[in-house]
């Protein structure tokens, strides 16, 4: 049973550059997070969906950041241009419900770096 | 908004004892406390949670305790093995609907054979 996909795992871009980071959630799941954590601040929502629908994008960084859900099984988190700031392993969970609190599984993470 | 403080942030224990990591909260409202677990290369993984009707939960070596009263839960382990160490993290989050998660900052368990 496949997890939380996430493409790719390792994305190294120089500043300026548009970075795009994949998502796939688990089959069925109807809620998706994108998370970054670093060292100084820890783990941070970045925004949240729930059936394809942006509910909260207030952890959203800068305009620079962007993320999209086309439909139930893909979704992107768009840098552009990217910064050395930004460099951080960037997360995507899923999980099943809106009603309460649901278990959040998380993908195995892109790790970014930009130079 | 809700704010996690976690303690420590580095532990060392003798592979069979036992390991205690502590958080705080400050929003009273907050209703749901999970733990993740991370290990090197990958995601943080949900090993135990706790609603604040309850105030303990056991599942085989690993348990955790809410005290509503004074903010504060407990991950607690018992019978530590190496398989044990990993990052943890503590999380809190309010409200039956959008259960938006806030983390603490991490406790970095290391377990000696």
């Amino acid at each position: 049973d496949a997890g939380v996909i996430q493409s790719p795992r390792h994305e190294v871009t120089e500043m300026g550059q548009e970075v795009t980071l994949r998502c796939k959630p688990i089959s069925g799941h109807n809620s998706l997070f994108w998370y970054r954590q670093t060292m100084m601040r820890g783990l941070e929502l970045l925004i949240y969906f729930n059936n394809n629908v942006p509910i909260d994008d207030s952890g959203m960084p800068e305009d620079r950041f962007s993320a999209k859900m086309p439909n139930a099984s893909f979704s992107t988190l768009k840098i552009q241009p990217s910064e050395p700031r930004d460099s951080a392993v960037y997360f995507c969970a899923s999980s099943s419900g809106l009603a309460g609190p649901y278990e959040q599984y998380f993908g195995p993470g892109t790790r970014l770096t930009v130079t | 908004g809700e704010n996690v403080e976690q303690h420590p942030s580095t532990l060392s224990v003798q592979e069979g004892d036992s390991a205690v990591i502590k958080c705080t909260y400050s929003d009273s409202a907050s209703n749901y406390f999970p733990w993740y677990k991370q290990e090197l290369g990958k995601g943080p993984q949900l090993i135990i949670d706790i609603r604040s009707n309850v105030g303990e939960k056991k599942d085989q070596r690993i348990a955790v305790t809410l005290n509503k009263t004074a903010k504060h839960f407990s991950l607690h382990i018992t019978e530590t093995q190496p398989e044990d160490s990993a990052v943890y993290f503590c999380a809190a989050s309010k409200g039956t609907g959008f259960q938006k998660l806030v983390f603490g900052t991490g406790t970095r368990l290391l377990v000696s054979p």
